[in-house]
């Protein structure tokens, strides 16, 4: 069965300041998402990391995978206020082609205070 | 574009009733997909669909859950009879066909229903 971590799974921090979010699964998957939740609100795609090494930057916000350590990282630049919300990895459940169904993690939720 | 539309957006109702939820994907997505949020549970996969086909309906938490896809454009999630622990909000997915890896999957706003 799959399984994915995120951790923290809360985080409250200063604007300005650089934090890291981390997602840990526990089997092969050839593809991991990250999403963002606004309370009360739907899911919106922020990255989709297909390998070894990738690296994908937006704004503020980068991510990266290491297939080998099954290790995903959202980090944060200089957070500003406008980035709070809840960050969920998920991952495709079998590996292969075709659509599958994601795994999310818990999500972390993130408050940026001024 | 239109995105993923999901009718109703609130959905009440008293326990033992018959609910169901409708989803209507982007055009020329061929994969649908349908969650369940819960405070308790995170974020879990009920069941999806690929070319109106359902691949994977081990999440479907009992017979009371049923899905299909009777064509390309329309999904719909029904419980018969409702009970408390159902209430959530029900999320839609749908996706470009696999080959397309670098797509994620597009959400709908999501129906909250709350069983009385």
């Amino acid at each position: 069965e799959l399984k994915v971590e995120q951790n923290p799974l809360f985080l409250s921090m200063q604007e300005g300041k650089n934090y890291t979010i981390y997602c840990n699964y526990s089997t092969t998957s050839d593809r991991l998402y990250w999403y963002r939740q606004d309370p009360g609100k739907s899911l919106e795609s922020l990255f989709v990391l297909l390998s070894n090494g990738a690296v994908k930057q937006e704004g503020r916000l980068m991510a990266s995978l290491d297939t080998k350590a099954r290790l995903s990282t959202l980090h944060i630049t200089a957070a500003v206020h406008d980035l709070s919300a809840t960050y969920f990895c998920a991952v495709k459940m079998y590996s292969g082609g075709g659509a599958d169904g994601l795994t999310f993690g818990k999500g972390t939720h993130l408050i940026i205070q001024p | 574009d239109a995105g993923v539309i999901q009718s109703p957006r609130h959905e009440v109702t008293e326990m033992g009733q018959e609910v169901t939820l409708r989803c209507k994907p982007i055009s020329g997505h061929n994969s649908l997909f349908w969650y369940r949020q819960t405070m308790m549970r995170g974020l879990e996969l009920l069941i999806y669909f690929n070319n109106n086909v359902p691949i994977d309906d081990s999440g479907m938490p009992e017979d009371r859950f049923s899905a299909k896809m009777p064509n390309a454009s329309f999904s719909t999630l029904k419980i018969q009879p409702s009970e408390p622990r159902d209430s959530a909000v029900y999320f839609c997915a749908s996706s470009l066909p696999g080959g397309f890896s670098n797509q994620p999957q597009h959400f709908g706003d999501g129906t909250r229903l709350s069983i009385l």
